[in-house]
């Protein structure tokens, strides 16, 4: 089965630039979607299809996925970015998360 | 503005079983595959299971294939997840969510019903 690989977390300094890996066989023929949960809420949609954003999410995040790897930013971080992010691939008909990455803004 | 709110959960005994719905709102559900994906708390998101637009496809996750049945009632806008011989490692939070349109990821998502499997 299809496995996608993210550290388990990430530091980032207030209004510097984070970067969350998302490793997989091959993974830049896939769609990378990314999500955010924040303690005690719902996932939240940030990215589809490897760089699109959703209405109300913030230009600060972008995505890219080539090779073996899928990437999301987050520049100019913010304290209310600190959450929980997974990423997620469709792979013979089984839905694949990521062990999800947990930013921490210092 | 779409909803998604869930309920069903609770305590059941190990081998028992316990029936999840989603209520949709908002949107027009006939048009949107749903899923439900489940999170032990402290831990990671889990994919469970999808169901087309009709009811006519679904897919599940290994670990709950023969056990839990995923369906949709299109006329109440409501989604369902039958859960048969519930297993300790089944206690989770289960989310329903409405995938995007043309892509499998999902766009909105409920806030989830805690399901614990405990004798």
């Amino acid at each position: 089965s299809y496995e996608l690989t993210q550290p388990l977390s990430v530091s980032v300094a207030l209004g510097q630039t984070a970067t969350i890996t998302c490793g997989g066989n091959n993974i830049g023929i896939k769609n990378v979607h990314w999500y955010q949960q924040k303690p005690g809420q719902a996932p939240v949609l940030v990215i589809y299809r490897d760089t699109k954003r959703p209405s109300g999410i913030p230009e600060r995040f972008s995505g890219s996925n080539s090779g073996n790897t899928a990437t999301l930013t987050i520049s100019r971080a913010q304290a209310g970015d600190e959450a929980d992010y997974y990423c997620q691939v469709w792979d013979s008909s089984t839905v694949v998360f990521g062990g999800g990455t947990k930013v921490t803004v210092l | 503005e779409v909803q998604l709110v869930e309920s069903g959960g609770g305590l059941v005994q190990p081998g028992g079983s316990l029936r999840l719905s989603c209520v949709a709102s908002g949107f027009t559900f006939t048009t949107y595959w749903m899923g439900w994906v489940r999170q032990v708390p402290g831990k990671g998101l889990v994919w469970v299971s999808r169901i087309n637009s009709d009811g006519s496809s679904t897919n599940y996750a290994d670990s709950v294939r023969g056990r839990f049945t995923i369906s949709r009632d299109n006329a109440k806008n409501t989604l369902y997840l039958q859960m048969n011989s519930l297993r300790a490692e089944d206690t989770a939070i289960f989310y329903c969510a409405r995938e995007m349109s043309a892509v499998v990821s999902f766009d909105y998502w409920g806030q989830g019903t805690q399901v614990t499997v405990s004798s």
